[in-house]
Parts: structure tokens; sequence; C-alpha cells
């Protein structure tokens, strides 16, 4: 069964302009993480935010943050003030108990100028 | 200095040859992992060691060989490669098994023909 889906294969957003990327995912266990993870054209991932399930607030990293909704099992990231290097995919993933992570397929964003 | 690397970048090899990848840490973390991402860009982890013990296998063939001889290396050999084994390599590492954030090196394309 899938444990991340992410629901968007593109997306597009104007330069200086916010986007969201959806993340939903399964599991029955009470702890766990949450992670975003930026890969672009390079190849190279970069960690981008983390989210535990435990925490009450959403978490942020500069123009990141996470819009963590534990009862929906969703983990969206939105990026603020769009720029042209926010191009690439992005991965979101889910560490679960045993100390396994599973991605999701991933999100193209496009940021157009 | 480069924390996760990885050798080689791009392997191109025949089917039924043995190939190995190095991938070499210099965090002083005690996990190392293994992903493949396909065509599609999935990435699905392979392995994962901490402390130069195997404690994540995914359902992989038996012809992938994770070797530790280290905890600062971790390589992968592949045996009688085939088509479908086609895919970028990446290495990771953390500080600690399920640790919040991993670092992955730059990825090995492997093509095989």
């Amino acid at each position: 069964a899938q444990k991340i889906t992410q629901t968007q294969p593109g997306m597009f957003v104007q330069e200086k302009e916010a986007v969201t990327l959806d993340c939903t995912y399964d599991t029955s266990d009470q702890s766990y993480g949450l992670f975003w993870y930026k890969q672009p054209s390079s190849g190279e991932m970069i960690f981008l935010i983390y989210q535990g399930s435990y925490d009450e607030q959403n978490a942020t990293e500069g123009r990141y943050s996470l819009n963590f909704q534990k009862a929906r099992k969703s983990a969206n990231l939105v990026i603020s003030a769009s720029q042209l290097g926010d191009s690439a995919m992005y991965f979101c993933a889910i560490l679960r108990t045993g100390n396994q992570f599973y991605f999701g397929t991933g999100t193209s964003l496009t940021v157009i100028p | 200095d480069t924390a996760v690397s990885q050798t080689p970048k791009y392997l191109v090899t025949q089917m039924g040859n043995d190939k190995s990848i190095k991938c070499e840490q210099n965090l002083g973390h005690d996990t190392m992992y293994w992903y493949k991402q396909d065509s599609k860009k999935f990435l699905k982890i392979m392995f994962s060691y901490n402390n130069k013990e195997l404690i994540i296998n995914e359902t992989v063939p038996n012809r992938f060989s994770p070797k530790s001889p280290d905890k600062a290396h971790l390589n992968l050999h592949i045996n009688s490669l085939e088509l479908g084994d086609s895919a970028v390599y990446f290495c990771a590492s953390s500080q600690a098994s399920g640790d919040l954030e991993q670092y992955f090196g730059p990825g090995t394309r492997l093509t095989v023909t």
C-alpha cells in the first residue's frame, strides 16, 4: 500500500507567488516524522523541513512551511515568495516505526519568471 | 569538503556484468543508506546500516549486496546486472538510525545496456 501520496506530478507557479505542494500519508504509527526534500536538476537531494507527529506547531524553515493536519494525514509544503531557483522535484517522505523511510513519487515544480 | 560522496557518478555497463558503487561520508554519522530512484523519480530505500550492521533490508534481489567495511563507508555491489537495474542510486547518512535529517550523496547514474 502506498504510504506517501503526492497527487500533483507537476506544478507551475509565478515568481514571487506562494505555492502549496500536497502530501498525504498512511500510517497507524503513533509516532512518526514527515520530511520534505528538494531535488534540483543537478540530482542531489536536499533536506528542507521536518515535522514530528507530536509537534503541535507547524514547522517553518525560512520560506518553507509545513501545513500539518494530523487528522487528515496531510503534510503539505508551502513555499512563499517563489524564486526561479525553487524549480525542482520535491519529495515528501515519512519516517515510520522501525526506522523505515518511505518517499512519495514527487512533484515537479516550475517557477515562471 | 563533500559530506557524502559517491563514486562513480556515472556508470554504463552491459547486462551480466558485476559492478560496485562506493559511498563515503565524513560527517561521523552512525547510519548509512542506499536508495534507488527509478525513471519515474520514485525513491525506494534498499538498505540501511547502523555502525556497520544491517538494520533494514527491503525486498531487493540478492544480486545486490551492501558491504560496510567501517561506519564511514557503505558500498553497493551488484552481480549479474539486468536492464531493470538502470536507475540513479543514492547513498545517504544520518547521525543515528532513523534520525531527523539524512544527508544524501550526489547519486550514481547506472545504465545497463
